[in-house]
């Protein structure tokens, strides 16, 4: 398996702009989390889903932000509109039980000028 | 009081010696421990998992769990170079707040060659 894909690695926009960020899971897995880690904050859970379905979405941040899962193999987090102080790296990780670890994608690196 | 506490660092040990690696976690009800390995630019890596007090190890690498002190630490033994990297504490928690993992700060390790 190739793991978590995340997909871009880098996005640059400015601010107002719509950006989507896109995670597909490994294969297998029913959970699907999608964190955001600043130096400030460290790792925080944004949302995550079981079985594509949102089950916890208490760590957004406001709603500029959303996430879908259409199937087991793709999920997005969207922004919209973006403003600077999204800036951060946002990672996808998936799982196949709840009280097992994760697998973390490679991060989008996110810079909202 | 944070969820998760670890010494930011960073620590500093000589190749060869024994890094010691410490966390708190504030939740009783906590099940289940996690320690990451991030290397500067990568994503998490999940480097051990530990469910039940004791010691568990898994070559270089021993994590000891205790819930009455809640205290969890990752003990490296014969440290190498490649180790030097920020180290993330993980507690899972559930109870009548549902699930949330949650990330403590990290100890960034240094392994002086």
């Amino acid at each position: 398996d190739a793991g978590v894909i995340q997909s871009p690695r880098h996005e640059v926009t400015e601010m107002g702009q719509e950006v989507t960020l896109r995670c597909k899971p490994i294969s297998g897995h029913d959970y699907l989390f999608w964190y955001r880690q600043t130096m400030m904050r460290g790792l925080e859970l944004l949302i995550y889903f079981n079985n594509n379905v949102p089950i916890d979405d208490s760590g957004m941040p406001e709603d500029r932000f959303s996430a879908k899962m259409p199937n087991a193999s793709f999920s997005t987090l969207k922004i919209q509109p973006s403003e600077p102080r999204d800036s951060a790296v946002y990672f996808c990780a998936s799982s196949f039980a709840l009280n097992y670890g994760y697998t973390f994608g490679s991060g989008t690196r996110l810079t909202v000028v | 009081q944070k969820e998760v506490e670890q010494n930011s660092g960073p620590l500093s040990v000589p190749e060869g010696a024994i890094a010691s690696l410490n966390c708190t976690y504030s939740d009783r009800v906590s099940q289940s421990f996690f320690w990451y390995r991030q290397y500067s630019g990568k994503s998490p890596e999940l480097i051990m998992s530990i469910y039940s007090n004791g010691d568990k190890e898994d070559g270089r690498f021993t994590a000891q769990l205790n819930k009455a002190s809640q205290y969890v630490s990752l003990l490296i033994r014969d440290s190498q170079p490649s180790d030097s990297a920020t180290y993330l504490c993980a507690v899972n928690r559930g109870g009548t707040g549902g699930f949330k993992t949650i990330f403590g700060a990290g100890t960034r390790l240094f392994v002086k060659a």
